[in-house]
């Protein structure tokens, strides 16, 4: 089945310091990719959709400026968490949906997240 | 706004029975409707879709329903394992939605031996 790596797994580190979150489709091309948050005991919020070769699209309420997100290929998306304060602790999930050519063909799969703890 | 809801927040199954979860949705415009499962510190896994062309889609133990007239869809595992034991969310997207899914608060499962 479709895989999907995420790396780091988990990140502690100080306030202020910027955070860099790697997603990859290790056997499909993925044009878009999407970054999800999730808090303890609460549902995935989609934060942005990410385009390949395009700006990333950004759901009401994410700061752009905080969470910058990067899609250089057709396999690998990541995010930047700059600047990162205790607020910003949580799991950050990222998918991707295989290049297809219809719209219901292909379920996203997802990448097994990142815990970040903001000290 | 919650656009899918997921009322229970639990559900203990007997190792053997039938596993009922169900999920609501307010949108009309969704148009694809997909369940995960998802273990605690990993992503949620794929494990069956259904469109809104189709009322009922199978997969092994796995059959999700779909009811457009009520906005209801419920995702049935029968028998149930203890495997299948984790939290499960149900997803929905409308095309368009440049394929943002929207997911249900989630349904803890669980297997008794």
């Amino acid at each position: 089945g479709a895989v999907v790596s995420q790396h780091p797994s988990r990140v502690i580190c100080k306030s202020g310091t910027s955070v860099k979150i790697e997603c990859r489709s290790l056997d499909f091309q993925a044009t878009t990719m999407f970054w999800y948050r999730q808090f303890p005991k609460q549902s995935l919020m989609l934060m942005a959709t990410s385009n390949e070769g395009s700006k990333a699209t950004y759901e009401q309420g994410v700061e752009k400026d905080k969470f910058l997100i990067n899609h250089a290929s057709l396999t690998l998306s990541t995010l930047t968490v700059t600047s990162a304060h205790p607020e910003d602790s949580s799991f950050y999930i990222c998918s991707a949906r295989a290049l297809s050519t219809g719209y219901l063909d292909q379920p996203q799969h997802f990448g097994d997240g990142t815990r970040l703890s903001i000290l | 706004d919650q656009q899918v809801k997921q009322n229970s927040p639990s559900l203990s199954v007997q190792e053997g029975r039938i596993s009922i979860l169900n999920c609501d949705y307010t949108n009309s415009m969704f148009d694809y409707f997909l369940w995960y499962k998802k273990y605690p510190a990993e992503g949620p896994t794929f494990l069956i879709s259904i469109s809104s062309i189709k009322d009922k889609n199978e997969d092994g133990r796995f059959t999700v329903f779909l009811n457009k007239s009520a906005k209801h869809l419920s995702l049935h595992i029968v028998p149930s394992q203890p495997g299948d034991s984790a939290v499960y969310f149900c997803a929905a997207s409308a095309i368009q939605g440049a394929q943002k899914l929207v997911f249900g608060q989630g349904t803890r499962l669980t297997i008794n031996p």
